[in-house]
């Protein structure tokens, strides 16, 4: 079965600090597809990114980095120097790569960015 | 382009009810997913359409039934609701399926009395 573990459920931090959410996952697929969504208070989910379980390659985009280690199962995300607009839920989500196969999500985190 | 565009936005029923909620995808996109999102469960999938056809389904009771036309906008229907079935409805629109990128749309919020 798979599973996808965010076992931060709130952080809060100040303005300009770094912060990473961790991710941890389940699968016994070779092949699966992890994903991070925020979710802002608005309510709709915005996909950040995806990666396939073949591209180790860690990522940046502008404040934003992710670490993908398979070798623990890890997906974390990192903000640098985060704003009081990065304040959301943050989840990550893992899917197989069967045709049809389900998006699974953890269960979030929610991140407070103080001024 | 335009997004996934969820109808109604908010609705209220109440128990016993069924409800049909709408979802019109991005253009060009043929995979649409539902979702259930509660405060004690998190966000749980309900089911996916693709090309008008029911590609797999969650785990929830038969009372949760969707479907998809061939312009790929997509209802789905809860009858006989319940109290528990209070939740934000979020649809989810991609090229292929949940391999791929998916974009949500504002999602409806159903509250059962």
């Amino acid at each position: 079965a798979q599973k996808v573990t965010q076992a931060q459920t709130e952080i809060s931090v100040v303005e300009k600090e770094d912060v990473t959410l961790d991710c941890v996952y389940e699968t016994r697929d070779t092949t699966y597809y992890l994903f991070w969504y925020k979710q802002p208070p608005s309510g709709e989910l915005v996909f950040l990114i995806r990666r396939n379980s073949f591209d180790e390659q860690n990522e940046i985009s502008g404040r934003y980095s992710w670490n993908f280690q398979k070798s623990t199962s890890s997906f974390n995300f990192t903000i640098t120097a985060s704003q009081v607009v990065d304040s959301a839920v943050y989840f990550c989500a893992l899917s197989g790569n069967q045709a049809g196969t389900a998006l699974i999500f953890g269960k979030g985190t929610t991140l407070s960015v103080s001024s | 382009k335009a997004g996934v565009t969820q109808t109604p936005r908010y609705l209220i029923k109440t128990r016993g009810q069924q409800v049909t909620l709408s979802c019109s995808p991005i253009s060009g996109h043929r995979s649409v997913s539902w979702y259930q999102q509660t405060p004690g469960q998190g966000l749980q999938f309900l089911f996916e359409y693709f090309s008008e056809t029911q590609r797999n389904k969650g785990n929830f009771p038969g009372r949760f039934s969707g479907r998809q036309f061939s312009n790929s906008r997509s209802e789905m229907n809860v009858s006989t609701l319940e109290l528990g079935d209070s939740a934000l409805y979020l649809c989810a629109s991609s090229l292929m399926g949940s391999q791929y990128e998916q974009y949500f749309g504002p999602g409806t919020r159903l509250t059962v009395t």
